[in-house]
C-alpha cells in the first residue's frame, strides 16, 4: 500500500500562512476522519499537532488548524514562526490491514 | 506525565536478533494499544506494528511479517518487539507510541537500530 501523499516542501514567510495538503484514498482519508498530524523536528520525536481531522490537542496553537474534503486532508499553519520549521507527516486510519498508513512528509521553510 | 522510554538498540550484524523494550510511565498502561513506528535515515515515517491494551493479538507492517514479534507485559509496563532475521533495510530509529483513539498521542525519543555487516 503506498503511503499518502504529501507535497516533499512549502515555505511562508513569518507571519504568513502556509496550507500542507495529504491526499489518500477512498480507503483512508476519504473513509474516515482520523487523519492526524505530525511536527517533527531535526533529531526529536514526532509530536501530535491535530488529530481526528481538526481536534488540537492541548499545548497546540490556535494557529494550527485542520480540515478535509474528500480524499485529501490539509494541514493549515497561520501566523508562521521561526518555530514552525519542521517536517510534518499526515496519518490515517484505513481499512487495510495496516490499520495505519502516512504520508511521505512535508518539509516546512520559514524564509 | 507520560513518559515512553526505547531501549535496546544497537548495531546487529544482518540474520541476528534484536529486541526492542519501551518503558512506560505516567498513564494506565494496560488501558492503551501500542504502536511501534521507525524512521529509516533521511526518510519518513513507517508504522511497524500494532498490539491492543489486552496484548491477544499484534498486527504487522508487510515489511517485517514473519520476522518481527510485537507484545507487552502490563505488569511490568513495558511494550517489546522482537527482531529476527534482521536486514540492512530494517536500519533505522524504532519508536514506541501510545495509541488513544485513532491517534498516536504520546511519542517516546526513540532507539536506532543499525543492521550492517
Amino acid at each position: 500500500q503506498s503511503a499518502l501523499t504529501q507535497p516533499r516542501s512549502v515555505s511562508g514567510s513569518p507571519g504568513q500562512s502556509v496550507t500542507i495538503s495529504c491526499t489518500g484514498t477512498s480507503s483512508d482519508v476519504g473513509a474516515y476522519n482520523y487523519v492526524s498530524w505530525y511536527q517533527q523536528h531535526p533529531g526529536e520525536a514526532p509530536k501530535l499537532m491535530m488529530y481526528d481531522v481538526n481536534k488540537r490537542p492541548s499545548g497546540v496553537p490556535d494557529r494550527f488548524s485542520g480540515s478535509k474534503s474528500g480524499n485529501t486532508a490539509s494541514l493549515t499553519i497561520s501566523g508562521l514562526q521561526a518555530e514552525d520549521e519542521a517536517d510534518y507527516y499526515c496519518c490515517s486510519y484505513t481499512d487495510t490491514y495496516t490499520d495505519v498508513i502516512f504520508g511521505g512528509g512535508t518539509q516546512l521553510t520559514v524564509l | 506525565q507520560v513518559q515512553l522510554v526505547e531501549s535496546g538498540g544497537g548495531v546487529v550484524q544482518p540474520g541476528t536478533s534484536l529486541r526492542l523494550s519501551c518503558a512506560a510511565s505516567g498513564f494506565s498502561f494496560s488501558s492503551h494499544g501500542m504502536n511501534w513506528v521507525r524512521q529509516a535515515p533521511g526518510k519518513g515515517l513507517e508504522w511497524v506494528a500494532l498490539i491492543w491494551y489486552h496484548g491477544n493479538k499484534g498486527e504487522y507492517a508487510d515489511s517485517v511479517k514473519g520476522r518481527f514479534t510485537i507484545s507487552r507485559d502490563n505488569s511490568k509496563n513495558t511494550l517489546y518487539l522482537q527482531m529476527n532475521s534482521l536486514r540492512a533495510e530494517d536500519t533505522a530509529v524504532y519508536y514506541c507510541a501510545r495509541i488513544n483513539g485513532y491517534t498516536d498521542d504520546y511519542w517516546g525519543q526513540g532507539t536506532p537500530v543499525i543492521v550492517s555487516s
